[in-house]
C-alpha cells in the first residue's frame, strides 16, 4: 500500500538550531518525493521535490530508498520557517496527464525566537 | 485574479442544505483535483479531472457530486451531509503532459465547510 508517515506532529526548535523533519513513505514502485508547505494563511505550495536535488530557502531532502525516507533539513532554522510542512509521495498517474499525491499528516515547525 | 481561486471561502449548512463549492483556476492547467483535509488525518484525494473527464474516484459518498464543466472550472456540489463531513476542502490544477513523471499541482485556498 502506498503510504507517507510523519511521525512528529509538532517541532518546537530555536532560532538558528538545525532542523530535520522526518517523513518515511512505502511504495513499491520508484517513487517521487515533495515537500509542501503551508505558511500561516497562506496556501499549500510546493516546498521542493525530491528529483530537482534542490535547495529552497535552505531547506534539502535526500530520498533514502534503503531506509524508505525523505527527511527535510535545514541546517539554521528562522523564524520565518515556522509552518505546516507535508510530505507528499506520487503515485500512478491517470491518463499521463494527472498525478496522485498521497499526503502525509503534516507536522507544524515552531521556530522559536 | 491568478493561480486557484476557490468560493466560498466558508460555509455553513445544515444537512438537508444543498449547496455547490466553485473552484477555478487561471493557470491554462488541465487537470483538476479535489482533496479533503479534516483534523488530524492526511489530505485525502477525492476526485481527480483530467480533461474534463472524470479519471479518479477515490471511494467518496454519493453525496459529494463533482463537476467539472470546461478545464477552468470545478464545481463539487453537497447534499445530505453529515457533521463528519465538515473539513477543509482544497482544489488543486495541474498542467498534464503526457508521458511526464509529475506536474506541481496548485492549490487554492480550500473552503471550510461545517455541516450542523
Amino acid at each position: 500500500a502506498q503510504r507517507v508517515t510523519q511521525p512528529e506532529k509538532l517541532l518546537s526548535v530555536f532560532k538558528g538550531a538545525p532542523v530535520e523533519l522526518k517523513c518515511n513513505y512505502s511504495y513499491s514502485g520508484s517513487p517521487e518525493l515533495f515537500w509542501y508547505v503551508q505558511y500561516s494563511r497562506q496556501r499549500l505550495q510546493l516546498l521542493l521535490r525530491h528529483i530537482s536535488r534542490e535547495s529552497i530557502k535552505g531547506f534539502t531532502a535526500d530520498l533514502n530508498k534503503g531506509e524508505t525516507s525523505f527527511h527535510l533539513k535545514k541546517p539554521f532554522a528562522q523564524e520565518e520557517d515556522s509552518a505546516m510542512y507535508y510530505c507528499a509521495l506520487s503515485g500512478v498517474g491517470y491518463g499521463g496527464a494527472t498525478n496522485k499525491l498521497i499526503f502525509g499528516t503534516g507536522t507544524l515547525l515552531a521556530v522559536q525566537p | 485574479e491568478t493561480g486557484v481561486t476557490q468560493t466560498p471561502r466558508h460555509l455553513v449548512m445544515g444537512m438537508t442544505n444543498k449547496k455547490s463549492l466553485k473552484c477555478e483556476q487561471h493557470l491554462g492547467h488541465n487537470a483538476m483535483y479535489w482533496y479533503k483535509q479534516s483534523a488530524k488525518k492526511p489530505l485525502e484525494l477525492m476526485f481527480v479531472y483530467s480533461l474534463e473527464e472524470r479519471v479518479e474516484n477515490n471511494s467518496v459518498p454519493s453525496r459529494f457530486s463533482p463537476e467539472c464543466p470546461n478545464s477552468s472550472h470545478l464545481f463539487l456540489h453537497l447534499h445530505t451531509l453529515q457533521p463528519e463531513d465538515s473539513a477543509l476542502y482544497l482544489c488543486a490544477s495541474s498542467q498534464g503532459q503526457a508521458g511526464a513523471s509529475y506536474n506541481e499541482q496548485f492549490f487554492g485556498p480550500g473552503t471550510r465547510l461545517t455541516v450542523l
